[in-house]
């Protein structure tokens, strides 16, 4: 099986950088993408393609992936930004995978 | 607009079947390989199924493998979900979700590896005797 691991919560102050890693094995060979989404939404995708941002999405949202971690950051990160954060990636074995999921709070 | 709108949720007992349709609008359908992701209530995001544009590729968790079936009509531009012999933890809200990305003012089917780009709103399935 795959796996994609998340920290299950992470703290910011509003106006600081929040980083969300995402880790799995090998996922720098695969594309990672990130997705956001608010109690009682449906999920927005945040990030494809390991780095790049869908339209309408502010860019203090940002990605990588390299190695066996993928990172989402949010730079000068805003109330509205408290959410869940899942990570997603394509695995040829077993299909899609989503990660664990982190909370983000906006202290 | 790009929207999804899922319906065919609800109470079922189990080992009952429901199917889940997905009506899309606003884009060409039949360009866009489909999915369904489900959320069990206060738990993660976890993807049921997927198919390519031209129903020719079909995958399944192992988890639904068997007893759920994926199909499509792209002149309906509907999206479909057949569940049978369904368990307790089939509970959930049930998303179906278009795979691509649009950037700088144009939209893109991608590959298999892509993201899903447009969620619809989701439907309840709830199983329980």
């Amino acid at each position: 099986s795959y796996e994609l691991t998340q920290p299950p919560s992470v703290s910011v102050s509003p106006g600081q950088t929040a980083s969300i890693t995402c880790s799995g094995d090998k996922l720098g060979d695969k594309y990672a993408c990130w997705y956001q989404q608010k109690p009682g939404q449906s999920p927005v995708l945040v990030i494809y393609q390991d780095s790049k941002r869908p339209s309408g999405i502010p860019e203090r949202f940002s990605g990588s992936n390299s190695g066996n971690t993928a990172t989402l950051t949010i730079s000068g990160t805003q109330a509205m930004d408290e959410a869940d954060y899942y990570c997603q990636a394509w695995d040829s074995s077993i299909g899609y995978v989503f990660g664990t999921g982190t909370k983000v709070t906006v202290l | 607009e790009v929207q999804l709108v899922e319906s065919g949720g609800g109470l079922v007992k189990p080992g009952g079947s429901l199917r889940l349709s997905c009506a899309a609008s606003g884009f060409t359908f039949s360009s866009y390989s489909m999915n369904w992701v489900r959320q069990a209530p206060g738990k993660g995001l976890e993807w049921v199924s997927s198919i390519s544009s031209s129903s020719s590729y079909i995958y399944y968790a192992d988890s639904v493998k068997g007893r759920f079936t994926i199909s499509r009509d792209n002149a309906k531009n509907s999206l479909y979900l057949q569940m049978n012999s369904l368990r307790a933890e089939d509970t959930a809200v049930y998303y179906c979700a278009r795979q691509g990305y649009c950037s700088g003012g144009s939209c893109y089917s991608g590959g298999r590896d892509d993201a899903f780009d447009i969620w619809g709103q989701g439907t309840m399935v709830t199983v329980s005797s």
